[in-house]
């Protein structure tokens, strides 16, 4: 069975800073990921998904994604965070069918001035 | 816009009353999927319909029940809740084939149990 590793609970990052938030995933085949985003008391936001080609992934708010295989990551970045970024990610891997997404435990943002 | 709809935003029910979460989706999309999301931890997905056949995952407890009475509505019914069955649910929809579809969300619904 898939699993999603999201080893960072917190982060917080300065308003204008770079962003990295890291997730690892275990899946026997080729993995088909996303990242979603979370605000208090809302849906999930599908920020962006990879399942094949060009291992550099750009999404939507100027968040981009690399899939490296050899280490099985798919961390997100983002070059410079606005304050509108703080909330929930969290990544998903989805296995075969009709399968829902696995999602990890989540990686809370902090945006400080 | 195409979306999914979660009525009600926030639900409150007494203990072991029986109620009932609905989702609506205008993207005919062929897979519906509920998830239960506890406070600060990931969803956790419950069962979901392809098409008209039902599948529920292996600890999705009885007291949770679904129906699909067609494409475009899905229901979640919460049998005898429990204090512990607080949560917010996600309803979500994804395309056949899915495998490189990403699921839809809704809004959820924000369970309290009183």
């Amino acid at each position: 069975a898939q699993s999603v590793t999201q080893p960072d609970i917190h982060i917080t990052v300065s308003e204008g800073a770079s962003l990295e938030l890291r997730c690892n995933y275990s899946y026997g085949a080729t993995p088909y990921l996303f990242w979603y985003v979370q605000s208090p008391g809302q849906g999930l936001q599908l920020l962006l998904k990879y399942f094949s080609g060009d291992t550099l992934v750009q999404g939507i708010k100027g968040f981009e994604a690399e899939f490296k295989r050899s280490q099985s990551s798919f961390n997100l970045r983002k070059p410079s965070v606005h304050w509108s970024d703080a909330a929930e990610y969290f990544c998903a891997v989805r296995g075969g069918g009709a399968d829902g997404l696995t999602f990890g435990k989540g990686t809370h943002l902090i945006i400080q001035p | 816009d195409a979306m999914v709809i979660q009525n009600p935003r926030y639900q409150v029910t007494q203990f072991g009353k029986p109620v009932t979460l609905s989702c609506s989706q205008t993207l005919n999309h062929n897979v519906m999927y509920w998830y239960q999301q506890k406070s600060s931890q990931a969803p956790k997905l419950l069962f979901h319909y392809y098409d008209k056949d039902f599948n529920n995952e292996a600890d999705t407890p009885d007291n949770f029940q679904s129906r699909r009475p067609n494409t475009s509505f899905c229901f979640l019914d919460i049998r005898s809740p429990g204090l512990g069955d607080a949560a917010m649910y996600l309803c979500a929809t994804s395309t056949r084939p899915s495998l490189n579809s990403p699921l839809h969300f809704g809004n959820g619904t924000r369970l309290t149990v009183t």
